[in-house]
């Protein structure tokens, strides 16, 4: 099955948003509220940063919040500091065939 | 807090059966909330969701990997295992377990590289 999809890379400023977006289909992210972001340092597991489109678990700052249009989700990062460049993941259920869970390519995240 | 780690050979022959452990530590395998899952990451690359097993035994699978994979868990012992039969090259990566709620993966081990090589 295919990835869903995101950008290579992005970039901004401290201080600035940025927004990295996640495309799937009818199957995956945009069939359910099931879509999941997260970040990851080099050498580093992931860490989970969004759950259900929109959710933080505890201790997650506030600048990352999540959202969904149609078969497109999105992670916005705001006040950009230099800790937050990393690679970025997400995550959704998918129905396509027997259920189960689906990345996308990662986006790579550099803080200028 | 919960912890989990992974265990297992890093070096597989090609061919041969990739096994890894994932032991669970602070939190019991058996709470009914949770799934508890194995990715992967090749060097360099993405992440690749291989499957995930609830305390009872039902298990899902990547439909990609389905043929090749076989999750278990053991409630005894606080873990769960990963079996992947007929390796090559392509399932070098670093494994992780990780416990999920939702679809979502939000605790993870600290991941453990496996090598496939003669």
């Amino acid at each position: 099955q295919s990835a869903l999809t995101q950008p290579a890379s992005v970039s901004g400023s401290p201080g600035q948003s940025v927004t990295i977006s996640c495309t799937g289909t009818s199957s995956d992210v945009g069939g359910h509220n099931l879509v999941a972001w997260y970040q990851q340092h080099p050498g580093k597991a992931p860490n989970l940063l969004i759950y259900e489109v929109s959710n933080r678990p505890s201790g997650v700052s506030n600048r990352f919040s999540g959202s969904k249009s149609g078969n497109t989700a999105s992670l916005t990062i705001s006040g950009l500091q230099a800790e937050d460049e990393a690679d970025y993941y997400c995550g959704s259920h998918s129905t396509s065939s027997t259920p189960h869970m689906l990345f996308g390519g990662g986006t790579k995240l550099t803080v200028l | 807090q919960l912890q989990l780690l992974e265990s297992g050979p890093g070096l597989v022959k090609p061919s041969e059966t990739l096994s890894l452990t994932c032991t669970v530590s602070g939190g019991s395998i058996s709470s009914s909330s949770y799934h508890w899952g194995w990715l992967r990451q090749p060097p360099g690359k993405g992440l690749e969701w291989i499957g995930s097993i609830y305390y009872s035994g039902t298990t899902y699978y990547n439909p990609s990997l389905k043929s090749r994979v076989t999750i278990s868990v053991d409630t005894s012992k606080n873990q769960f295992s990963l079996r992947v039969s007929s390796v090559t090259a392509a399932d070098t990566a670093v494994y992780y377990c990780a416990r999920e709620l939702s679809s979502s993966c939000h605790t993870w081990g600290q991941g453990t590289l496996v090598t496939v090589s003669s």
